[in-house]
């Protein structure tokens, strides 16, 4: 059974770094070209690919953003992590990690984490 | 940078059908896309896989009111017997490599 969980602070204050955690089952973070993508979701407006991590080591991140992020990952703990810093209001936002794919038997997307809501404020 | 755009908003009445649509943008229109479901308050789930010949394949639970095809550059999702349960955002999206990309999502309202 797949299943992600999102951990981390429930709020930030401007200009800190923000750090994500993503706890995964069912999959390995090692081996079967299989990832974890960031996606984050502000309240009332639509879902935001952030950045992804596939067991090779490749990532990737949204071009708006990439100067403040940071992906790796921890096979042995099953984890990925997301780094965002000098957070501002704006980044105050539902954070989401989901299984990517690049197999033939699975599908971007296919598993989600619940989410985590985190408010930026002073 | 291929782009995704959906119709804000969509309604049906209840045990109706409704269709979805989701554009790629010019010169994407191979593209597969994947759709996923949002009811209120909760994340997202995955609904399915649809290619550009119109096969898809939906996620484990899914049920099979959940339907996909393809015309050119447009992605439909088709919900047939409308369930109040059905209503909330539903969000497209694209992948290659280095990027992942939504639509802006439509709400739809179960009457």
């Amino acid at each position: 059974q797949v299943t992600l969980k999102e951990s981390g602070p429930v709020l930030v204050k401007p200009t800190e770094t923000l750090t994500l955690t993503c706890t995964v089952s069912g999959f390995s973070l090692s081996s079967g070209r299989l990832g974890v993508s960031w996606i984050r979701q502000p309240p009332g407006k639509a879902l935001e690919w952030l950045a992804y991590i596939y067991s090779n080591g490749e990532k990737a991140y949204n071009k708006s953003l990439q100067n403040r992020l940071t992906i790796f990952k921890d096979s042995s703990k099953s984890q990925v992590v997301l780094t965002l810093t000098n957070v501002d209001p704006v980044d105050t936002a539902t954070y989401y990690c989901a299984r990517d794919c690049g197999a033939t038997n699975c599908y971007v997307f296919d598993y989600w984490g619940q989410g985590t809501l985190v408010t930026v404020s002073s | 940078q291929v782009v995704l755009t959906q119709s804000p908003s969509a309604s049906a009445s209840l045990g109706a059908s409704v269709k979805l649509t989701c554009t790629l943008s010019s010169g994407h229109n191979t593209y597969a896309i994947t759709w996923h479901q949002q009811q209120p308050e909760r994340g997202p789930r995955y609904l399915m896989q649809l290619n550009s010949d119109g096969s898809h394949v939906r996620g484990n639970g899914i049920p099979d009111r959940f339907s996909g095809s393809s015309s050119g550059a447009e992605r439909y999702l088709t919900i047939s017997s409308l369930q109040s349960e059905d209503e909330g955002d539903y969000y497209c999206q694209t992948w290659g490599t280095g990027i992942r990309v939504f639509g802006g999502g439509t709400k739809l309202t179960v009457l």
